[in-house]
């Protein structure tokens, strides 16, 4: 099993729609959970950290689930401009903390 | 004002060639790290540095050596490149190492695109 696992998709969504991505992790005693946005060709950029109690950053939610083991990045009102791949990044114990990637979910919004 | 660079941005080269890859960062970081992304665009961490010591070294061949002459800089050092080298190599660089427990963002240079033909 993948110590991070994403759905692949591609989640193909019209404008204005709300789109959910979720983030399942192996280990329990992961620490710091992060979404991270990748446009094509370009370098991964933070799109928000996940916190305990959840966060809210405008159009975008990301909430923390540890009995699950999972973390969720919510899109509402999808713009054109969403389109990407987002990552999820989990710090997982292994002697040090080790920054683990998802491979990440294709967003395309369409007109 | 560029964050984290790294140079070159493309390298191609031929199989069992020795190549470097630099990177700069200007945010006054303590950690640094090297990524490697394959063309099924898996980011995986390959090295840590914080302070100019290795903290982080994830099952990589030791064709692989990482250099810190000073934590500004990470280079990447890759002797006789092999076929499956060939990958997007991302240096990155945060405030703090994951193992402070802090959930410190990782800022990404630009990717160096490496070919071995």
């Amino acid at each position: 099993r993948k110590e991070v696992e994403q759905d692949p998709g591609p989640f193909n969504v019209p404008e204005g729609a709300t789109v959910a991505f979720n983030c399942t992790y192996s280990n329990s005693a992961s620490q710091s959970f992060f979404w991270y946005r990748q446009d094509c060709r370009k370098e991964p950029k933070l799109l928000m950290s996940v916190y305990s109690s959840g966060n809210e950053d405008g159009r975008f939610t990301a909430q923390l689930n540890r009995a699950s083991q999972y973390i969720s990045l919510l899109i509402r009102d999808s713009k054109l401009s969403d389109s990407a791949t987002y990552l999820c990044v989990v710090n997982v114990p292994g002697g040090s903390y080790i920054p683990t990637f998802g491979r990440g979910t294709s967003l395309i919004v369409h007109p | 004002d560029t964050a984290v660079s790294q140079t070159p941005k493309y390298l191609v080269t031929q199989m069992g060639n020795d190549k470097s890859i630099k990177c700069e960062q200007n945010l006054g970081h303590d950690t640094m790290y090297w990524y490697k992304q394959d063309s099924k665009k898996f980011l995986k961490i390959m090295f840590s540095y914080n302070n100019k010591e290795l903290i982080i070294n994830e099952t990589v061949p030791n064709r692989f050596s990482p250099k810190s002459p000073d934590k500004a800089h990470l280079n990447l050092h890759i002797n006789s490149l092999e076929l499956g080298d060939s990958a997007v190599y991302f240096c990155a660089s945060s405030k703090r190492p994951a193992s402070s427990g802090g959930a410190d963002e990782q800022f990404f240079g630009p990717g160096t695109r490496l070919t071995v033909l």
